[in-house]
């Protein structure tokens, strides 16, 4: 599977949107990008996922571009609830294995 | 929906005694479970893929005597330590793979809230 990398951290003010980037260049056409966060302490929540188009659903959206190198993690208000490690992993689709290779993640910290 | 639930949440024990850990699929079946260990202040890591109806898959360096995994039914799978410890003290999480049922995404592990083993 692709590597991906992300800042080791990020801060955001509450109500804010928050904007996580996530680099992943040699991303091949049959990967997707899956967003988890993990809450201090307790296993990692599913967030969202695409492949080439843009997603949305009720905790996020999820913009990948045209070449699909990157993509961005978008929570758009903020809470104190969102502080948790962000990670960005690339996999293959089905019949790939579907493990999911975790790497450092970015550190969001949401502030009043 | 997608709640993966595990039992116990901490276990404290002795050195030598083995620990089960349970992982459950509480609304839809999962044919495939995941096992991963996670010490302090580090990421994920993946341990072992739980197959229902057969044997597990472990990765490189993961004792398969050591951690033994059952995965005897679509909701059910079982990490059991075996003669554990002290290094052996981790937060351990299991994930459920959800193959694209109605409300839930395609291909997408759940993962359950963990559960904090301490040996001493």
């Amino acid at each position: 599977d692709a590597k991906t990398t992300q800042p080791p951290s990020m801060d955001c003010a509450e109500g804010r949107a928050a904007n996580l980037p996530c680099n992943h260049s040699t991303i091949s056409g049959n990967e997707y990008v899956y967003w988890y966060r993990q809450i201090h302490s307790q296993g990692p929540q599913y967030i969202i996922h695409g492949l080439k188009n843009n997603e949305t659903n009720e905790m996020a959206s999820l913009i990948i571009t045209e070449d699909r190198k990157s993509s961005t993690l978008i929570l758009p208000h903020a809470t104190l609830r969102d502080t948790a490690v962000y990670y960005c992993i690339v996999r293959v689709g089905r019949g790939g294995g579907n493990k999911l290779t975790f790497g450092t993640g970015t550190q969001l910290k949401v502030e009043l | 929906g997608a709640v993966v639930s595990q039992h116990p949440s901490w276990v404290i024990c002795k050195s030598g005694t083995s620990v089960k850990i349970e992982c459950r699929s509480l609304d839809f079946q999962a044919t495939t479970m995941f096992w991963y260990r996670q010490f302090p202040k580090q990421s994920l890591m993946l341990m072992a893929t739980s197959n229902e109806g057969s044997k597990a898959t472990y990765e490189q360096g993961v004792e398969k005597d050591k951690f033994l995994i059952n995965h005897a039914s679509l909701t059910l799978s079982t990490l059991t330590v075996t003669s554990a410890h002290p290094e052996d003290s981790s937060f351990y999480i299991c994930s459920a793979l959800s193959l694209g049922l109605p409300g839930l995404g395609t291909d997408t592990q759940y993962f359950g809230p963990g559960t904090r083993l301490t040996v001493l």
